[in-house]
């Protein structure tokens, strides 16, 4: 069965502290690993996607690398406004199928 | 100008209702979806439309009836609502199955 797992839950970082999330994903042929951002009340905005193994991308302080496992996001020297849910999701290569999501690691950054 | 809308943002209903959401999109994509996120958060694919025809529908209960009008619209239809159906509602939609998605604001449904 096709499986995205997100850690940590929750991550905690004082302003300027990097960190990175860990998405890890087993699913029967990868065609694209994408990472949103959920604030409280809204819906999951996009971020990147990453479509083959050592790829990156970049935006502001985040960034984004893949293996043939994994999903890292690095955070480079968080703000408070950064504090949101971030999600992972995978497409997977099988007709018919919607992407399918972890269950999120909720950052906070303080001042 | 919002890309992905759903109305109601709130339903709050007793155990038994029919209730209907509502969703439009403005970006002139083909495929439209709903998703089911519970109170941790996780997201659940529900059903997907492509060009108003269903090719998604994942082990849903029967109340949930998913109408494309036109592939700008998708709406859900639930009938007999149950405390279980308790949770956040979210539409989006994407250019085609193999791009991602954008999503709406999310209807929170709150059963009693």
């Amino acid at each position: 069965e096709d499986q995205v797992t997100q850690s940590p839950e929750a991550l905690r970082l004082q302003e300027g502290e990097s960190s990175s999330l860990n998405c890890s994903y087993t699913v029967s042929g990868l065609r694209g690993l994408f990472w949103y951002r959920q604030d409280p009340g809204k819906g999951p905005e996009f971020l990147f996607t990453l479509y083959s193994a050592g790829e990156e991308k970049e935006k502001e302080r985040l960034k984004a690398t893949l293996t043939k496992k994994e999903s890292f996001l690095h955070i480079t020297a968080p703000k408070p406004e950064d504090s949101a849910t971030y999600l992972c999701a995978v497409r997977v290569n099988q007709a018919g199928t919607a992407l399918i999501f972890g269950k999120g690691t909720t950052l906070s950054v303080s001042s | 100008d919002t890309a992905v809308s759903q109305t109601p943002k709130y339903l709050v209903t007793q155990m038994g209702n029919d209730k209907s959401i509502k969703c439009e999109q403005n970006l002139g994509h083909d495929t439209m979806y709903w998703y089911k996120q519970d109170s941790k958060k996780f997201l659940k694919i529900m059903f997907s439309y492509n060009n108003k025809e269903l090719i998604i529908n994942e082990t849903v209960p029967n109340r949930f009836s998913p109408k494309s009008p036109d592939k700008a619209h998708l709406n859900l239809h639930i009938n007999s609502l149950e405390l279980g159906d308790s949770a956040v509602y979210f539409c989006a939609s994407s250019p085609g199955t193999v791009y991602g998605y954008t999503f709406g604001s999310g209807t929170r449904l709150t059963v009693v």
